[in-house]
């Protein structure tokens, strides 16, 4: 079952800018996770951040939580145009993920 | 090898038909799961096998049958099919003790 939203639904940014979405769950949560997919192939994992952290880096992506809102949000920094693609994010309770609805973000050249 | 694969990629059927979705890892994963993901929407958990055993099934309608014929092979079984339930079936693994899961390519599946 879906566990939150995700927002914007869709996003569009020239090359180079940052792309920022947003996701907010239900219930409390271990882990949370983003994966991106493009276009109607299988799922990549991007990154996990715990309960018990706030901030995340990798890469040009930075990840925060808060729990006391559920909600985390994803920043893709200096974006290119490979970074077109559906983010999710999921929780996980026992491992089963639970994602939400995705946000389609479009890197125009 | 450390991808998941998936075959076959494509795959068009009758309602009486019936065919099966293999799913594929050589990475030592304990963990196998089956997703459907329709057109626009997130994935949606089915199955989930743990060393070899299933220990999720997400209220799935038995005309989808999952197996685990050994720890690095996963098959869904598909029996009277209906249009509705086409969509893309993406099978994922992850390791012992991780929550981080691995994706195949997915199968897309037509009913028709």
């Amino acid at each position: 079952s879906q566990q939150g939203e995700e927002d914007p639904q869709a996003l569009s940014i020239q090359e180079g800018e940052n792309a920022t979405m947003n996701c907010s769950y239900k219930t409390s949560i271990n882990n949370l996770q983003w994966y991106r997919q493009n276009s109607g192939r299988g799922l990549v994992h991007l990154i996990l951040i715990r309960s018990n952290e706030r901030e995340k880096h990798s890469g040009r992506l930075r990840v925060t939580l808060d729990t006391s809102k559920k909600s985390s949000s994803l920043l893709i920094t200096a974006s290119r145009a490979a970074d077109t693609a559906s983010y999710f994010c999921a929780t996980d309770d026992d491992y089963k993920l639970s994602f939400g609805a995705g946000t389609t973000v479009t890197v125009r050249a | 090898d450390t991808e998941v694969t998936q075959t076959p990629k494509h795959l068009v059927m009758g309602m009486t038909n019936k065919k099966s979705l293999k799913c594929e890892q050589h990475m030592g994963h304990r963990a196998m799961y089956w997703y459907k993901q329709k057109a626009k929407k997130p994935p949606e958990l089915m199955f989930v096998y743990s060393y070899e055993k299933l220990s999720i099934n997400e209220s799935v309608p038995s005309r989808f049958s999952p197996e685990c014929p050994n720890s690095s092979l996963l098959n869904l079984h598909l029996h009277a099919l209906q249009p509705e339930d086409s969509a893309l079936y993406l099978c994922a693994s992850s390791p012992y003790g991780s929550y981080e899961q691995y994706f195949g390519p997915g199968t897309r599946l037509t009913v028709t």
